[in-house]
């Protein structure tokens, strides 16, 4: 069983553009992690917020964690053809050593 | 090394036949795991070490599964009598010490199909 939820599951944009990924997961959590996927390659760790944060940026991302709706996003800005991948959310609510990961949101940047 | 690597890249085997995937880790991580990750899907947990102990097999999906890191560095998962179900990619990761705040690294990962 999966805890997070990324919604949409596909999102394409023309590249420049800025893309957002949404979050949601059941139970309470130490940090959130999200990870990228690129076709055939494995998975490349991003960014992680832990609970007490709200907001974190690295680069071109932007990461939000909203713990009272148990939700988190995260916005890449100014994307590129290169951010084509397939990204995920994970938390460790299953517990400190057991990342639980979503569904991921596929993400294509049209030249 | 100077990522994780996974071997064999892929595998195709018959129902019925064992199997054995190996991970060789970064070389100072103490923790090493295991997910097995269904297509268009994200990865599930399997199970994990700290060093040879492996505290959680709480993943594995039924008794023909199993995995060892005897000398607490390289690693390997076994699948017995291999059923169609078990086709997936199998990625290893490994990360500095044990803790949620550590990121684990991936393994490109083992392609299995189970014919």
């Amino acid at each position: 069983s999966q805890q997070g939820e990324e919604d949409p599951q596909a999102l394409s944009i023309q590249e420049g553009e800025n893309a957002t990924m949404n979050c949601s997961y059941k139970t309470s959590i130490n940090n959130l992690q999200w990870y990228r996927q690129n076709s055939g390659r494995g998975l490349v760790h991003l960014i992680l917020i832990r609970s007490n944060e709200r907001e974190k940026h690295s680069g071109r991302l932007r990461v939000t964690l909203d713990t009272s709706k148990k939700s988190s996003s995260l916005l890449i800005t100014a994307s590129r053809a290169a951010d084509t991948a397939s990204y995920f959310c994970a938390t460790d609510a299953g517990g400190a050593q057991k990342l639980v990961f979503g569904q991921g949101t596929r993400l294509t940047i049209n030249p | 090394g100077a990522g994780v690597s996974q071997s064999p890249r892929y595998k195709v085997t018959k129902r019925g036949q064992d199997v054995t995937l190996r991970c060789d880790p970064i070389s100072s991580h103490a923790t090493l795991y295991w997910y097995q990750q269904a297509l268009g899907q994200g990865p599930e947990f399997l199970t994990y070490f700290n060093y040879e102990a492996q505290p959680d097999k709480s993943g594995l999906p039924s008794d023909r599964f199993s995995a060892e890191r005897p000398e607490g560095s390289i690693s390997t998962l076994t699948i017995q009598r291999t059923e169609q179900r078990d086709s997936a990619m199998y990625r290893c990761a490994s990360s500095l010490v044990w803790s949620s705040y550590n990121e684990q690294f991936f393994g490109p990962g083992t392609r299995l199909t189970v014919l």
